[in-house]
């Protein structure tokens, strides 16, 4: 069975801190991604990776960086928190796109609340 | 670009009756869609996907979609709903060949007793 884990399922952060949320995955996956989740919204995609050390904008990657080391571990970045950032964050992993589109393997959620 | 929308934000049903989750999309080349079910604080699990194989595609748990092209459809259905499927279903689509999952907004399902 393919296992993503994340760092943490609960963090409270206080305004101007910086958050790091861990992303892990046991499938020797390609490709990783970190979403946030909304009510209302559906997720979206903050940023992705095809590979170790790069990384691709999503549609929201405002205020967001990432880091991807190696190529089991997805860093997501909040440089200075702020309360609109609270939200669930979603990380997943899938293989390589080649001929189709694979299915992603997400993690349980971090839900972050910026106080 | 590809889209998707759901079609009800939220859905109720009695146990034992069936199930109809309604899901459109939009895409410029053959698509991959998916449904996929969220259960309170867990993350996200594929229910099934369609990748241009049959149109009636079978998934976990007795949930079916059928792929419609020309009405662009994608819907979910069971026929039996159980207590345990509530959740939050969202149906994903994405172009051919392409890492861009696009997600819709999520149908909250609830079964009554």
């Amino acid at each position: 069975d393919v296992k993503v884990t994340q760092s943490s399922r609960y963090l409270v952060k206080r305004t101007g801190e910086k958050v790091f949320l861990e992303c892990v995955q046991d499938m020797d996956h390609e490709n990783m991604f970190w979403y946030r989740q909304d009510p209302g919204l559906g997720l979206r995609l903050i940023y992705f990776s095809y590979d170790v050390k790069m990384k691709e904008k999503g549609d929201i990657p405002e205020g967001y960086s990432v880091s991807r080391e190696k190529k089991e571990r997805f860093s997501l970045i909040l440089e200075s928190a702020s309360t609109n950032q609270t939200s669930m964050y979603l990380c997943a992993s899938s293989l390589l796109t080649s001929g189709q589109t694979y299915e992603q393997y997400f993690g349980p959620g971090t839900r972050l609340t910026v106080t | 670009a590809q889209s998707v929308t759901q079609l009800d934000s939220h859905v109720s049903v009695s146990e034992g009756t069936p199930v109809l989750l309604r899901c459109n999309y939009s895409s410029s080349y053959s698509p991959s869609l998916f449904w996929y079910v969220q259960h309170p604080n867990k993350g996200l699990q594929l229910l099934l996907k369609y990748t241009s194989a049959a149109t009636l595609v079978k998934g976990i748990n007795g949930f079916e979609a059928e792929f419609k092209k020309s009405e662009t459809s994608f819907h979910l259905t069971k026929p039996s709903a159980h207590m345990s499927d509530a959740a939050e279903y969202f149906c994903v689509v994405s172009d051919y060949n392409n890492n861009d999952m696009r997600f819709g907004a999520g149908t909250r399902l609830t079964v009554k007793p």
